[in-house]
């Protein structure tokens, strides 16, 4: 199966402050998605990151607050920008690939804001 | 819209019991895939089964079992033998066939296995 590391897995921040997550796969994907996952709650997805062109966000969730790259097909990053407690959550990034175009998961990154 | 509903919010079951946990999920498109994932204690979710909307045979691995039902819109989930291992929470997805295939998700169920 595929293999996605997420960085940080976790991280406690600042109200105020910003965190980038990191994705990293094993292999070249064409789609890389975020989704959030709000505690004791299900997969929210946030965007889908294209490689090449501009992330398309879900309802609710808007480029300036939720800013994300995808410089190449292995990586991407997701940016929470000016977090809020209402911010903390797990964070997981998911990519399409193997024989069946299955959908695997990295770790997830657990974000507390204070 | 795409929808996944999950009524099960929480099930528990002692060892070696059988259990089921439902999906039911909505869709106009014709093709789509539907997805079984665990979230165990630890966080991660783990991928368990993908199945292409026109593929109907049910399909078993090992103690788990699903059972896709395409004229009642759904796709059941069956461990069979449960151990404590089994305890976590199981979500159903649904995900269009073409396009960007994001996945939604149903609200999960939480199954608690005890000794």
């Amino acid at each position: 199966s595929a293999v996605i590391s997420q960085k940080p897995s976790r991280d406690i921040c600042q109200r105020g402050t910003s965190l980038t997550i990191q994705c990293q796969v094993d292999s070249q994907v064409t789609m890389m998605f975020w989704y959030r996952q709000q505690p004791g709650q299900s997969l929210t997805l946030i965007a889908t990151a294209n490689q090449g062109s501009e992330a398309t966000y879900e309802s609710g969730f808007v480029i300036d607050k939720f800013p994300i790259s995808r410089p190449n097909l292995t990586f991407s990053t997701l940016t929470v920008s000016n977090m809020s407690p209402e911010d903390s959550s797990i964070y997981l990034c998911s990519a399409r690939m193997g024989s069946y175009n299955e959908q695997f998961f990295g770790p997830g990154t657990r974000l507390t804001v204070l | 819209a795409q929808k996944v509903t999950q009524a099960q919010t929480e099930i528990s079951v002692v060892e070696k019991e059988d259990v089921t946990l439902d999906c039911v999920y909505e869709t106009r498109d014709t093709t789509y895939y539907l997805f079984w994932y665990k979230q165990p204690p630890s966080g991660e979710l783990v991928f368990l089964i993908r199945r292409n909307s026109f593929d109907e045979q049910n399909e078993i691995s090992g103690r788990y079992s699903w059972n896709f039902q395409k004229s009642t819109s759904s796709f059941n989930f069956t461990i069979t033998a449960s151990q404590v291992v089994d305890s976590a929470v199981y979500f159903c997805a649904l995900s269009e066939a073409t396009g960007f295939q994001k996945l939604v998700f149903g609200t999960g169920t939480r199954l608690l296995v005890s000794p």
